[in-house]
């Protein structure tokens, strides 16, 4: 079975500073993992994803993460903070090898960015 | 413009009372699926769909029914709603394996739903 923890519901970061989200995940398999972006009453944009290609993968947004096997992790970064990217944040993992190809979702982490 | 579109966006209804919440993709994708979205538990898959009239349950199906009779549609139907089917539900699409696309899901807009 997949699962996804993301650590710290809520992060509060200032314009300008740098953006870390925390995303651990639990695979059999190799993973396929990715990012989505929730602004309030929307639905989810994809912002990245990893598909065992490169370990480093660039997103929209000036957004990028990072697939480290050792760790089981995929944090999400910016370098700095805009007002824009207040927003839910939801790390998620698929297993490509069972037709339900579902989405397993992280909680969610709250971002919220001070002027 | 490539979409997922859901309708209603938000609805508010009473137990009991039949509902049906539609989808809608214009991508030609194969594989359609709901999902569900509650407090502290991120989003959960009810139904899938690979293809017209290939339907399966997702982790969450109990109280709920789909059709696929058109590739481009999936209706979600609730025969009889409860309160605790009170939440967000997500529409999502996406095309059969094939490289580069590898599990990316288009999503709707997401429809509220209220089960008083």
């Amino acid at each position: 079975a997949q699962s996804v923890t993301q650590l710290g519901s809520h992060v509060s970061v200032s314009e300008g500073a740098l953006v870390l989200l925390r995303c651990n995940y639990s695979s059999s398999v190799p993973p396929y993992l990715f990012w989505y972006v929730q602004y309030p009453n929307q639905g989810l944009q994809l912002l990245l994803k990893y598909t065992s290609a490169a370990t480093l993968v660039k997103g929209i947004n000036g957004f990028e993460a990072e697939f480290k096997k050792s760790e089981t992790s995929f944090h999400l970064t910016k370098p700095s903070a805009h007002m824009s990217d207040a927003a839910e944040y939801f790390c998620a993992v698929v297993n490509m090898d069972t037709g339900r190809r579902a989405l397993t979702f992280g909680s969610g982490t709250r971002l919220q960015v001070q002027p | 413009e490539a979409q997922v579109t859901q309708n209603p966006r938000y609805l508010i209804t009473v137990t009991g009372k039949k509902l049906t919440v539609t989808c809608s993709q214009n991508m030609n994708h194969e594989y359609m699926s709901w999902y569900r979205q509650d407090p502290g538990l991120g989003l959960r898959q009810i139904y899938y769909s690979m293809n017209v009239e290939v339907t399966d349950k997702g982790d969450v199906p109990e109280g709920y029914k789909v059709s696929r009779k058109e590739k481009r549609n999936f209706p979600l139907i609730l025969e009889s709603p409860s309160p605790n089917q009170t939440s967000l539900y997500f529409c999502a699409s996406s095309f059969g394996p094939r490289p580069g696309q590898e599990g990316t899901q288009y999503f709707g807009p997401g429809t509220r739903l209220l089960v008083l």
